[in-house]
């Protein structure tokens, strides 16, 4: 199956500063490159997702760029909060396909 | 709207015991999947349904099985618990791949804390 390599796996950040998380992957009939959000004892819940025929969505403090010729996709998030506190995860599908792969997760820590 | 919904929230079982966890979704959503989450893993796709009726198998389907009787519903069976299935289940839907509309997102239930002792 496709993996997702996803880095850092844990990352400190001041409150007010950006973050950045990144995702790399293998195969290039990947398609929908979902981020999700996962507070302590929820599930994940997304919280931006690009397709493969665009190369940037932004939705207020929180951005993904996606880069196809080196399969890798970012997670941005501007002016860090404390809420913004939690483990994201990239994720991806191949094209006509719903079976997600998840990445390894990133623990997001904002330092007030 | 309740979404993704799945009971218990916690379970302990004792090695060889069975036990089904239950996920029900509202929004008439065809594909449902189980996933498990261990620490440093992120999740991993047990069984899917693309609709009442049809079933497959993920990544790491050995010791899981799975029905699909009705489009609310997809639970998820042990039927010989091992400490090895100690883990996190999350119960996850969406609407299906559909030519331009494309990949749908999902949506997660919060989740069965299971250990097995």
């Amino acid at each position: 199956g496709e993996n997702v390599e996803q880095h850092p796996s844990t990352l400190s950040v001041q409150e007010g500063d950006s973050a950045v998380i990144k995702c790399t992957y293998s195969d290039s009939a990947s398609n929908y490159f979902p981020w999700y959000k996962q507070e302590l004892g929820k599930g994940p819940q997304l919280i931006i997702d690009i397709r493969s025929n665009v190369g940037e969505k932004k939705d207020q403090r929180i951005a993904v760029t996606l880069n196809k010729t080196a399969k890798h996709f970012s997670l941005h998030i501007t002016e860090t909060q404390p809420e913004d506190s939690a483990v994201y995860f990239c994720a991806l599908n191949l094209f006509g396909n719903e079976k997600l792969t998840f990445g390894t997760g990133t623990r997001l820590t904002i330092i007030p | 709207n309740a979404g993704v919904t799945q009971t218990p929230k916690f379970q302990v079982l004792k090695t060889g015991q069975s036990m089904t966890l239950q996920c029900a979704q509202d929004m008439n959503h065809e594909y449902m999947s189980w996933y498990r989450q261990d620490p440093g893993m992120g999740l991993r796709l047990i069984h899917y349904s693309v609709g009442a009726g049809i079933t497959d198998q993920g990544e790491v389907p050995n010791g899981y099985n799975v029905s699909r009787s009705t489009t609310e519903d997809f639970p998820l069976r042990l039927l010989s618990a091992a400490p090895s299935q100690t883990s996190v289940y999350f119960c996850a839907s969406s609407y299906r791949w559909g030519g331009d509309g494309g990949n749908q997102p999902q949506h997660f239930g919060d989740g069965t804390r299971l250990s097995i002792l």
